[in-house]
């Protein structure tokens, strides 16, 4: 069975601290891996896709790496601010359709 | 309009009611998906639509019926729901092709409550 695994479920920091968001998956043979947040009673925001052939992409405070060999992507970001907090979800797609397998996510709280 | 689109945003319906849930999508994608998000658990995967066909039913029960008139539109047709059903149902879309990178996009989910 295909499953994702996000470390840790919850993480309350102060404001300004470097966070890493750690995900696993059992698939070594994906397609893309997206990392997404989302605020409560919203929907899915997408933050960063890493392709299969990547190690890492960046958008600004955000940087992902994928490591296929060992089943890991970890979620970087830098320099927290409070308007950071909400939960992130990272998934992967097998090859196809490209059908996300989604983790359980790690709920984020930034306070001042 | 742009992006996903769903509509209603909140439904309450009865175990006997029949309603359905709207999905638009205004970014020209050629697959669109549902997916469950109930309290305490991973989203689920229960329907993908490519190229208007179906392409995935995720075992689930035969009271959601889905629908894709296009490639721009996707309905679940909600019948005889329980209230187990009550749960945040996204809409997304993509691109599925060889050249694009398969990008997920979510509409804002439609909040479902089943009394």
């Amino acid at each position: 069975k295909q499953e994702v695994t996000q470390i840790p479920a919850a993480l309350s920091v102060p404001e300004g601290e470097n966070l890493v968001l750690n995900c696993s998956f059992t698939d070594s043979a994906i397609y893309n891996l997206q990392w997404f947040r989302q605020d409560p009673g919203k929907g899915l925001t997408s933050l960063l896709l890493i392709q299969s052939s990547q190690r890492e992409q960046t958008s600004g405070r955000l940087n992902a790496s994928l490591d296929k060999s060992s089943g890991r992507s970890t979620l970087y970001i830098a320099a927290s601010q409070p308007g950071d907090s909400a939960t992130y979800l990272c998934a992967f797609a097998n090859e196809g359709y490209n059908k996300l397998i989604f983790g359980a996510g790690t709920r984020l709280a930034v306070h001042p | 309009e742009t992006g996903v689109t769903q509509t209603p945003r909140h439904l309450v319906m009865g175990m006997t009611n029949k309603k359905s849930l709207k999905c638009e999508q205004h970014l020209g994608h050629n697959a669109m998906y549902w997916y469950k998000q109930s309290a305490k658990k991973p989203l689920e995967l229960m329907f993908v639509y490519s190229l208007e066909e179906r392409v995935e039913n995720n075992s689930v029960p035969s009271r959601f019926s889905p629908e894709c008139p296009n490639s721009s539109h996707l309905f679940l047709h909600l019948h005889t729901l329980q209230p187990e059903d009550s749960a945040l149902y996204l809409c997304a879309s993509s691109q599925v092709s060889y050249r694009d990178t398969g990008e997920l996009f979510f509409g804002e989910g439609s909040r479902l409550t089943v009394l």
